[in-house]
C-alpha cells in the first residue's frame, strides 16, 4: 500500500518561501495526479494545484498561480510544492493527496513576523 | 470552477442512527466525486472514490452514490468513532474542487 510522506513544519517570515516535499513510499508515481490542499486552521479543505508525476505536468488554482510551483522527482518519487511570498494568511496545514495513496500526514507552515 | 454544495453542514445523532450527507455539484461532474473523512486533528482519510466504490479497508457502514450533478453519503449504522467532518470533492475538472464539509456529532 503506497503512503504519502510530508517533510516536517516550517516556521517563515513574510515575504519568504516555503518548500515541502511529499515522498510516496511503498510505490510508484503512476499518472494519477497528485495534488496539494491546504486548510487554514478551523477551515475547510482548499486545494491549490496538482501535477501528473509521470508526464511532469503541472496544473494550479487561479488563486495560487504565479506563487506557487509543483514539481516532481520520479527518480526519488517526491513531488514538492513552494509557495512564494508567504503572508500571515498562509499559515495553514498542507496536505498532498492522490488517488492512488490517500493523504500525506500534513505539514504545518507558520508565516509570523 | 464547479461548485461543490454540501448539506447539512452539521449534524447531530445517536449511536446506530443512519446518517445522510448530500453534495450537489454546479455541474455535471459524472461519478468523479470522492468523499474524505477527517478525525478532529488528524489528517483527511479517503473514503469513497467514482461516487460509490468503498477504499479497502474501509467499513461497509459507510456507502455513497449518486452521478451528474447530486450524490448522497451515507453512514448506516452511526458508530463513536464516526465522529469527523465529511468533505467531498469532485475531480471531473480543474480546479478540484471541496464542498464546505459537514460536521457529524453524536448526541
Amino acid at each position: 500500500q503506497m503512503q504519502l510522506v510530508q517533510s516536517g513544519a516550517e516556521v517563515k517570515k513574510p515575504g519568504s518561501s516555503v518548500k515541502v516535499s511529499c515522498k510516496a513510499s511503498g510505490g510508484t508515481f503512476s499518472e494519477y495526479t497528485l495534488s496539494w490542499v491546504r486548510q487554514a486552521p478551523g477551515q475547510g479543505l482548499e486545494w491549490m494545484g496538482g501535477i501528473i508525476p509521470i508526464f511532469r505536468r503541472s496544473y494550479y488554482a487561479q488563486k495560487f498561480q504565479g506563487r506557487v510551483t509543483i514539481t516532481a522527482d520520479t527518480s526519488s518519487n517526491t513531488a514538492f510544492m513552494e509557495l512564494s511570498s508567504l503572508r500571515s494568511e498562509d499559515t495553514a496545514v498542507y496536505y498532498c493527496t492522490s488517488l492512488m495513496a490517500g493523504w500525506g500526514q500534513g505539514t504545518l507552515v507558520t508565516v509570523s513576523s | 470552477d464547479i461548485q461543490m454544495t454540501q448539506s447539512p453542514s452539521s449534524l447531530s445523532a445517536s449511536v446506530g442512527d443512519r446518517v445522510t450527507i448530500a453534495c450537489q455539484a454546479s455541474q455535471n461532474i459524472s461519478n468523479h466525486l470522492i468523499w474524505h473523512q477527517q478525525k478532529p486533528g488528524k489528517a483527511p482519510e479517503l473514503l469513497i472514490y467514482d461516487a460509490s466504490n468503498l477504499e479497502t479497508g474501509v467499513p461497509s457502514r459507510f456507502g455513497g452514490r449518486g452521478s451528474g450533478t447530486y450524490f448522497i453519503f451515507t453512514i448506516s449504522s452511526l458508530q463513536p468513532e464516526d465522529i469527523a467532518t465529511y468533505y467531498c470533492q469532485q475531480y471531473d475538472d480543474l480546479p478540484e474542487t471541496f464542498g464546505q464539509g459537514t460536521k457529524v456529532e453524536i448526541k
